[in-house]
């Protein structure tokens, strides 16, 4: 079946544009993750959705960064104002249910802030 | 201390060689737990959950340690294949997030 998909998978923008970054989960997913790895390092965790609901938005960097989901399906995450130090991958997962599941992750999103 | 820690490596092996890797976790009430995979430029894979009694997959075992706070993953017979970076997920006990380790790097030499 199909995997989790995300686009754009690469997106470079000048510094203080907004960009927008879309994930598809496995269908019938309920929980959505997004996460950012900078090159070299680890995975940071961003903010995960059960269902619709976000229940802690804490690991967004900044305020310039928000995400929604809407029907329980598609979601994006928006950055305005882009700084340098946002360059990064940008990887969204989904799981069959919460936080115990594991979890199934898209190719990414490259961006790179110029 | 950081929620999960691993030891970043590398950790060069020859094939055929026994390795493991610890990573040990902050939050006495996690519950869940995980090894996944990662290859370079590529998005981490699911390896193996990490169940209380220990749980075997062919070459790889894991094992968790809740009075020390550990999990463990050891291969056996490591293939070139098995080169890539190994990262520990572990869940926030409550907390509505799951933290990734950085990841232990495994490098098998022919």
């Amino acid at each position: 079946g199909a995997g989790v998909s995300q686009s754009p998978s690469n997106k470079v923008t000048e510094k203080g544009k907004d960009v927008e970054l879309r994930c598809d989960p496995i269908s019938g997913h309920t929980a959505l993750y997004w996460y950012r790895q900078s090159l070299g390092q680890g995975l940071e965790f961003l903010i995960y959705f059960q269902g619709n609901s976000a229940p802690d938005k804490s690991g967004l960097p900044s305020d310039r960064f928000s995400a929604e989901r809407t029907g329980g399906s598609v979601s994006t995450l928006t950055i305005q104002r882009t700084q340098q130090e946002d360059s990064a991958v940008y990887l969204c997962a989904s799981s069959a249910e919460g936080l115990s599941y594991e979890q199934y992750f898209g190719p990414g999103t490259r961006l790179t802030v110029t | 201390r950081k929620e999960v820690e691993q030891d970043p490596g590398p950790f060069n092996v020859p094939e055929g060689a026994t390795v493991a890797f610890n990573c040990t976790y902050s939050n006495s009430a996690s519950q869940s737990f995980f090894w996944y995979r990662q290859d370079c430029r590529k998005e981490p894979k699911l390896l193996m959950s990490v169940y209380s009694s220990g749980n075997e997959d062919g070459r790889f075992t894991a094992q968790l340690n809740r009075a020390s706070q550990y999990i463990s993953l050891l291969i056996r017979d490591s293939k070139l294949s098995d080169s890539a970076t190994y990262l520990c997920v572990v869940d926030s006990g409550g907390y509505q997030k799951v933290t990734f380790g950085t990841g232990t790097k495994l490098q098998v030499i022919p």
